[in-house]
């Protein structure tokens, strides 16, 4: 069966670096796009970009711009996440979610950034 | 950017009741309107895509409908499993946005 598995939650310290990993099984890796989507405590849900998983290409949207790295080992099935000068606004649940409209999500990763 | 205005943020409801929920764009969004449910600490899951189209394996009593800038998500009878939280996604164009959330609560 298709799966998104993300890897556990991260606590962080402000100006420090996080990598979060999302695991895809169950499907041929490169024959869907990858999404990025935050949901920070108690606000809504928010599209962060897509990495084409043929390509390697991300595209960001402009509130993620800078701080932000998506990547792929492709070999692994796998899509990550870096956020680096970690803020406490960066504080959020970070899902990823397959293809467009996407069907599959993972279970999302708790990342907080305090001092 | 597309915004996406869903309503109502709460909703109050008992087992076997039909309920609709609401999500209103600023602009025409050509039917590329997904519904997603969404329980504490789980993945969100896909009910309905492209407005209408019931995603394999959710229930019958889900559907949705709309057209333009209005859609409706409607359960049409209320099960214990189906008290969650309830967002839209417009993915006619980017960047995408969703809904504020509908939290659907058991009377």
């Amino acid at each position: 069966q298709i799966q998104l598995v993300q890897s556990g939650p991260e606590l962080k310290k402000p100006g420090e670096s996080v990598k979060i990993s999302c695991k895809a099984s169950g499907y041929t890796f490169t024959d869907y796009a990858m999404h990025w989507v935050k949901q920070a405590p108690g606000k809504g849900l928010k599209w962060m970009g897509w990495i084409n998983t043929y390509t390697g290409k991300p595209t960001y949207a402009d509130d993620f711009k800078g701080r932000f790295v998506f990547s792929l080992e492709a070999s692994a099935s796998t899509a990550n996440l870096q956020i680096s000068n970690l803020k406490n606004e960066d504080t959020a649940t970070y899902f990823c979610a397959r293809g467009y409209g996407p069907d599959y999500w993972g279970q999302g990763v708790m990342v907080t950034v305090s001092s | 950017d597309i915004q996406m205005t869903q309503s109502p943020s709460f909703l109050s409801a008992s087992v076997g009741d039909r309920v609709t929920i609401n999500c209103k764009a600023s602009q025409n969004i050509n039917k590329y309107l997904n519904w997603y449910q969404q329980k504490l600490g789980e993945a969100p899951k896909r009910l309905i895509y492209n407005t209408n189209n019931l995603q394999t394996g959710i229930p019958s009593r889900f559907s949705g409908s709309g057209s333009g800038t209005d859609y409706t998500l409607t359960i049409s009878s209320l099960q214990p499993e189906d008290f969650a939280t309830y967002f839209c996604l417009q993915h006619n164009s980017f960047p995408w946005t969703f809904g504020g959330g509908t939290k659907l609560e058991l009377k």
